[in-house]
């Protein structure tokens, strides 16, 4: 376990649906990132936010969005889902906002299939 | 700009062999580099990071990596392979400034072969 809790772990909807994706992570970080992983695309990310306030924007549709609560779980709105949509969906934290300086804790990963 | 290219899409070794997988970078900055592994159906799992101290990491069950700048080089070695090393591998570079300069390479699946 690696400390970074992902909900829900599977999730099957149907083209035009809305989904919600959530994050606990680890205790005592402080920045919350969201990956895409699919088999096409690899590894993409998406968001980052720290301590509440979006810190960067990476390839997040327009459709996509998410954000960072007091208790510093975050949520990631995936909406008009389409068929392409279907992906593992990473969340994963770090004490400090410097992605690159600091080790992230991936969590297990949301599967997301769009039908 | 930064990127990294993981040379081999697949590796197969036999368990005992030694391990070699292979990553180049490009960075306009005297980068940070990390191997990640995934195991099936897991998040990612740091393996090890460089961050411009000894050129030789050493990281976790017994992996390690050799930063060579001359070569744009830091590829992921490990003596003894491991039926517990099937999984796939990540080599990561960034910049050290924001999350959007955090460069995941496209993967290496290692299977380890009885």
């Amino acid at each position: 376990d690696s400390g970074v809790t992902q909900t829900p772990k599977h999730l099957i909807t149907a083209t035009g649906q809305r989904v919600t994706l959530r994050c606990s992570p680890r205790s005592g970080d402080l920045s919350v990132y969201w990956y895409q992983q699919s088999l096409d695309q690899g590894l993409q990310f998406l968001i980052q936010y720290y301590n509440g306030e979006e810190r960067a924007k990476g390839n997040i549709l327009e459709r996509f969005s998410a954000q960072q609560f007091p208790d510093l779980h975050s949520e990631l709105n995936l909406s008009s889902l389409e068929l392409g949509d279907s992906a593992l969906y990473f969340c994963a934290s770090s004490v400090t906002g410097f992605a690159g300086a600091n080790v992230l804790t991936f969590g297990a990963g949301s599967r997301l299939t769009v039908l | 700009a930064q990127s990294v290219t993981q040379l081999d899409s697949h590796v197969s070794v036999s368990e005992g062999t030694p391990v070699l997988l292979r990553c180049n970078y490009s960075s306009s900055y005297s980068p940070s580099l990390f191997w990640y592994v995934q195991h099936p159906n897991k998040g990612l799992q740091l393996l090890l990071k460089y961050t411009s101290a000894a050129t030789l990491v050493k990281g976790i069950n017994g992996f390690e990596a050799e930063f060579k700048k001359s070569e744009t080089s830091f590829h992921l070695t490990k003596p003894s392979a491991h039926m517990s090393d099937a999984a796939e591998y990540f080599c990561v570079v960034s910049d050290g400034s924001g999350a959007n300069n955090l460069f995941f390479g496209t993967g290496t699946r290692l299977t380890v072969i009885p």
